[in-house]
Order: C-alpha cells, then sequence, then structure tokens
C-alpha cells in the first residue's frame, strides 16, 4: 500500500463548480498534512496545512479525519486559475520528511 | 520571506558528464535541506535528506556516489549528478526547512530541469 494514495483525476469542471479531493495515509502515527498545489513544470507550492479541526482559507477548506486517515480539500467556486495539480502531503513522523502523493489533476473549463 | 533559489534552472549536458545544481535559502537559515527527483506525470520522490556539516541520508535505491551532495554553509546545499546518463533526464528540486520554523513545512526551489543526451 502507498503511504499516500490519491485519485489522479483528472477532474474536469466548469468555472464556479465546487469540487473535493480526498486522499488517505498509511501511517497512523503522521502528525502533520498539506496541501500542496503544483503547475505543470513548475515547483509545489503550500496552499494550505490541514489542522485536525478542519480549517478554511477563503474558497478553500481542508479537513482531517485521523479515525479513517483520510485528509479533503473542497474547492468552491473553481476559477480557471485554479487549474493545476493538488498534492496531498503528510509528514513521516520518525524521520521529519514529507511524503508526496501522486497529485489530483484539476482542470476548470470555462 | 522564505525564498529558496535554484541554479541553474535549465541545464543539457552529454552522456557521461558531471552536472552540480545548487539550491539557495535566500533570506533564512537552513539546517537541514532536501533533493527530490520527479519524473513526467509522476510524485516527487525523496533522492536524500542533507544536513548542514554532516553527510547526507540518502533514501533506499538513490546511489550516493552518483548522487553526490554537499550541505556546506545554513544557506547553501549542493547536488551534483555524476557520469550523468539519459535515465537521469528529471526534474530536481531541493527544499530548505526553516530552523527556526516550528511547523514541518518545507520551502521548494523552483526546480532545475536536467535533460542528458
Amino acid at each position: 500500500r502507498k503511504e499516500v494514495e490519491q485519485d489522479p483525476g483528472p477532474f474536469n469542471v466548469p468555472e464556479g463548480a465546487t469540487v473535493a479531493f480526498n486522499c488517505t495515509y498509511s501511517n497512523s502515527a503522521s502528525q502533520s498534512f498539506f496541501w500542496y498545489r503544483q503547475d505543470c513544470r513548475k515547483e509545489p507550492k503550500l496552499l494550505m496545512s490541514v489542522y485536525s479541526s478542519g480549517n478554511e482559507d477563503g474558497r478553500f477548506t481542508a479537513q482531517l479525519n485521523r479515525a479513517s486517515q483520510y485528509i479533503s480539500l473542497l474547492i468552491r467556486d473553481s476559477k480557471l486559475s485554479d487549474s493545476a495539480t493538488y498534492l496531498c502531503v503528510v509528514n513521516a513522523p520518525s524521520f521529519q520528511k514529507l511524503v508526496f502523493g501522486t497529485g489530483t489533476r484539476l482542470l476548470v473549463s470555462p | 520571506g522564505a525564498v529558496v533559489s535554484q541554479h541553474p534552472s535549465r541545464v543539457i549536458c552529454k552522456s557521461g558528464t558531471s552536472v552540480k545544481i545548487e539550491c539557495r535559502s535566500l533570506d533564512f537559515q537552513a539546517t537541514t535541506m532536501f533533493w527530490y527527483r520527479q519524473f513526467p506525470k509522476k510524485s516527487l520522490m525523496l533522492m536524500a535528506t542533507s544536513n548542514e556539516g554532516s553527510k547526507a541520508t540518502y533514501e533506499q535505491g538513490v546511489e550516493k556516489d552518483k548522487f553526490l551532495i554537499n550541505h556546506a554553509s545554513l544557506t547553501l546545499s549542493t547536488l551534483t549528478v555524476t557520469s550523468a546518463h539519459p535515465e537521469d533526464s528529471s526534474f530536481y528540486i531541493c527544499s530548505a526547512r526553516d530552523r527556526v520554523g516550528a511547523t514541518n513545512e518545507q520551502f521548494f526551489g523552483p526546480g532545475t530541469r536536467l535533460t542528458v543526451l
């Protein structure tokens, strides 16, 4: 089983739609969780950290379910500029490393 | 703040040559830097963890004699791909963690696209 699993997509949605991505992780001792955004041929950029209580940043809402070991990202009112690959990232607790999922590709169309 | 630079951004070389990639934290000190590799349509894979003043820790399957890492200061780590071959062509990305940061957040460089002919 992969350490971090994501549906690769692509998710094709129209502008204004709401879209949700899920991610599962295998190490129950993981403590830090993030969503990164990666544009084509660019480096990943931190979108938001994910906290146990859930957190929101504008149109983006992240949630963590420790019992089921999954993380979600909800994007409301999708914009064309949201088209990118969204990477679910979890820390490897003993070694302070980050483990990346393969990413979920989002395509927002007019 | 928290800017990481990489140089060069793109390199094309002949098979058998060595290529050095620099990673710098511009406005913070990074005790730990990480080197990743990403093949097309694949996820970032950690190659090694670079600690200032000590030997790098390599991930399983990564040849330490082929991918030489030096982290001589708190703001600079270098990755040298020795005797590069076409299969080493990839997107190499470094990241750095702020030594005084309270989180595990890593700040990524813009990446280096290596093409070996």
